[in-house]
């Protein structure tokens, strides 16, 4: 069974301020991708960015960071010097080696604070 | 990047009648495509499979007939909603695997929002 739980409902921040948003996910398989999702107040969900289970690089992306931990199960993704435009729900999500669907976590709202 | 659209993007109905959402791969072939339903301020559920050629795979829980799904083409797979009650009122989104690859990213409709009166 495939699991991906996001603790932080709702986080508000000033901008300008870095913020982290945590990720766990449960999977019984050994080959899988996750992902990160935004999606802004007009719905549509926009791709950030998609990791297979092979590669626990950490990765930047201008002020994105995602750091994968497979010892902890977690895919946790930050935004530092947050801006008013990161102010959206954010998803985490996996996907089973093999399959396309993908298996969302609830969603972390966040605020950003002009 | 690859597209994704649906229509409409907005629909209101009175209960009892059916509602067809499209989804459209715009500039690559989709041989499967996704169908999710998202309820105000809740995650993601995926409803459906949805395979060119073939019967769609339902998730549990959700209604076949209920839920009617045709891929009519590589290009484009249609969700019916068949009589229609308040409770079916959600924001249904369709994914389609860009590139062909199986495990490529999931791209994303804008999403249709239903409201059943």
């Amino acid at each position: 069974a495939q699991k991906v739980t996001q603790a932080q409902t709702e986080i508000s921040v000033v901008e300008k301020e870095d913020v982290t948003l945590d990720c766990v996910y449960e999977t019984r398989d050994t080959t899988y991708y996750l992902f990160w999702y935004k999606q802004p107040p007009s719905g549509e969900l926009v791709f950030l960015i998609r990791r297979n289970s092979f590669d626990e690089q950490n990765e930047i992306s201008g002020r994105y960071s995602w750091n994968f931990q497979k010892s902890t199960s977690s895919f946790n993704f930050t935004i530092t010097a947050s801006q008013v435009v990161d102010s959206a729900v954010y998803f985490c999500a996996l996907s089973p080696d093999g399959a396309n669907n993908l298996f969302f976590g609830t969603g972390t709202r966040l605020t950003v604070i002009p | 990047g690859a597209v994704v659209s649906q229509h409409p993007s907005r629909v209101i109905c009175k209960s009892g009648t059916s509602v067809k959402i499209e989804c459209r791969s715009l500039d690559f072939q989709a041989t499967t495509m996704f169908w999710y339903r998202q309820f105000p301020k809740q995650s993601l559920m995926l409803m459906a499979t949805s395979n060119e050629g073939s019967k769609a795979t339902y998730e549990q829980g959700v209604e076949k007939d209920k839920f009617l799904i045709n891929h009519a083409s590589l290009t484009l797979s249609t969700l019916t909603v068949t009589s229609a009650h308040p409770e079916d009122s959600s924001f249904y989104i369709c994914s389609a695997p860009g590139l062909g690859s199986i495990t490529d990213t999931q791209y994303f409709g804008p999403g249709t929002r239903l409201t059943v009166l």
